[in-house]
């Protein structure tokens, strides 16, 4: 069975602070593919970053980072110098490939709240 | 460019009523898929539309049904409310065709409060 476990539920930091969410996945599959979704209080879910099962290169975008690793089925998200601004809940989901390289469904996890102080 | 668009922002019906949920996709996006967001979870796929037929269920009742236009518009209707469905509706459109097609765009959701 396909599951997303997000274990903290809240956290919250002081501005400029590092800050790691943390995401483990379950699948049987071996093609499949991983995001992260930005969920601020508007409610739109804001798409951060894909990444696929055949690709462990971490990855950075300014202040983001991810760190993919298959061996601990883990796809964390850090947010380095963090900002008020990133205020907002965080989802990490898994797709699995279907007819054919077509993406599945997404299955999110209970999403982590982050909440950052001035 | 437009993104995905929903309508209407909010609504409150009343236990066994049925309702009606829009969504416009992406413009380029072909392929729509609905899920519903109770307060403080994830999201849970209700069921996904492509060339106008239900591809893909996720694990939700038969009162739960949509419908996908020509010009990939879709419509998500639910039959006999139940105090239960009272959650963000939520519509993600992607285009399978693209080397982007794993990336879904969601549109700012449906606020459906049953009483």
């Amino acid at each position: 069975a396909q599951k997303v476990t997000q274990a903290q539920t809240e956290i919250s930091v002081v501005e400029k602070e590092d800050v790691t969410l943390d995401c483990v996945y379950e699948t049987r599959d071996t093609t499949y593919y991983l995001f992260w979704y930005k969920q601020p209080p508007s409610g739109e879910l804001v798409f951060l970053i894909r990444r696929n099962s055949f690709d462990e290169q971490n990855e950075i975008s300014g202040r983001y980072s991810w760190n993919f690793q298959k061996s601990t089925s883990s796809f964390n998200f850090t947010i380095t110098a963090s900002q008020v601004v990133d205020s907002a809940v965080y989802f990490c989901a898994l797709s699995e490939a279907v007819d054919g390289g077509s993406q599945g469904n997404l299955i999110f996890g209970k999403g982590t709240k982050l909440s950052v102080k001035p | 460019d437009a993104g995905v668009t929903q309508s209407p922002t909010h609504l409150i019906k009343t236990r066994g009523q049925q309702v009606t949920l829009r969504c416009s996709p992406k413009s380029g996006h072909d392929t729509v898929s609905w899920y519903q967001q109770a307060l403080g979870q994830g999201p849970q796929f209700i069921f996904q539309y492509y060339e106008e037929e239900e591809r893909q269920r996720g694990n939700f009742p038969d009162r739960f049904s949509g419908h996908q236009f020509p010009n990939y518009s879709s419509e998500l209707n639910v039959n006999a409310l139940l105090l239960g469905d009272s959650a963000l509706y939520l519509c993600a459109s992607s285009d399978p065709l693209t080397s982007r097609s794993y990336e879904q765009y969601f549109g700012p959701g449906t606020r459906l409060t049953v009483t």
